[in-house]
């Protein structure tokens, strides 16, 4: 089993859909992270959290809402989806000060 | 505020060495990483230094840091074509390692 799975992997919606992205982990890890990736900008941080009630904005958070369930779940919502939201969305879970594990991504697609 | 720089395109000869540079701006990071993005794949670590080391060798793979100019450097030798990806350096950035913190990527192209 991964270490880190994203569902689904990859989704088309339509402008103003709430969505739901999923992120669970199995390392045991307290921090988690999302990121979206678009080409030439990078990864830019949307969310982190550091426990179930620990929640922070990243660089670019305006337009999400992120949810902490239990440790090793952290979903991201997009409560009205518009086309400049179409990225690919990664999940990662960090411990300690070392290696972040990455989900494989969700592709989504906003029309 | 935080940002880290790297150069969006590298195209090398299969087994020259490839060089894929990095400046990022936080001066408390204490470690510093290279991962790696095959196509359609996610992010795979490839090694990571501490801040309070200057060189670190695995392998293939030799990362350089000169930390008074915040300069960081990954280093290829004898490149394949399996090594076409893209590059991400990454800071740790923050009290404790608050997130990781990426450049753009480099897009490393090898030619046969």
């Amino acid at each position: 089993d991964a270490d880190v799975t994203q569902t689904p992997r990859n989704r088309i919606t339509k402008t103003g859909k709430r969505i739901m992205l999923e992120c669970s982990q199995t390392k045991g890890h307290d921090r988690m992270y999302w990121y979206r990736q678009d080409p030439g900008l990078g990864l830019r941080l949307i969310y982190y959290s550091f426990d179930v009630k620990d929640i922070n904005k990243g660089e670019i958070s305006d337009g999400y809402s992120v949810s902490r369930q239990a440790q090793a779940k952290f979903s991201l919502s997009l409560e009205s989806a518009i086309p400049n939201q179409t990225a690919l969305y990664f999940c990662a879970t960090m411990g300690g000060n070392t290696e972040a594990f990455f989900g494989q991504g969700t592709r989504l697609t906003v029309v | 505020g935080e940002d880290v720089e790297q150069s969006l395109f590298l195209s090398v000869r299969e087994g020259d060495s490839s060089v894929i540079n990095c400046t990022y701006t936080d001066s408390s990071s204490t470690y510093l990483y290279w991962y790696k993005q095959e196509p359609g794949a996610g992010l795979q670590l490839l090694t990571y230094i501490f801040s309070n080391m200057d060189m670190k060798q695995d392998q293939r793979l030799t990362v350089l840091l000169n930390k008074k100019d915040k300069h960081l450097s990954l280093r290829i030798a004898d490149t394949q074509t399996g090594d076409s990806a893209i590059y991400f350096c990454a800071e740790s950035s923050g009290q404790a390692g608050t997130a990781l913190i990426f450049g753009k990527g480099t897009t490393l192209s090898v030619s046969s």
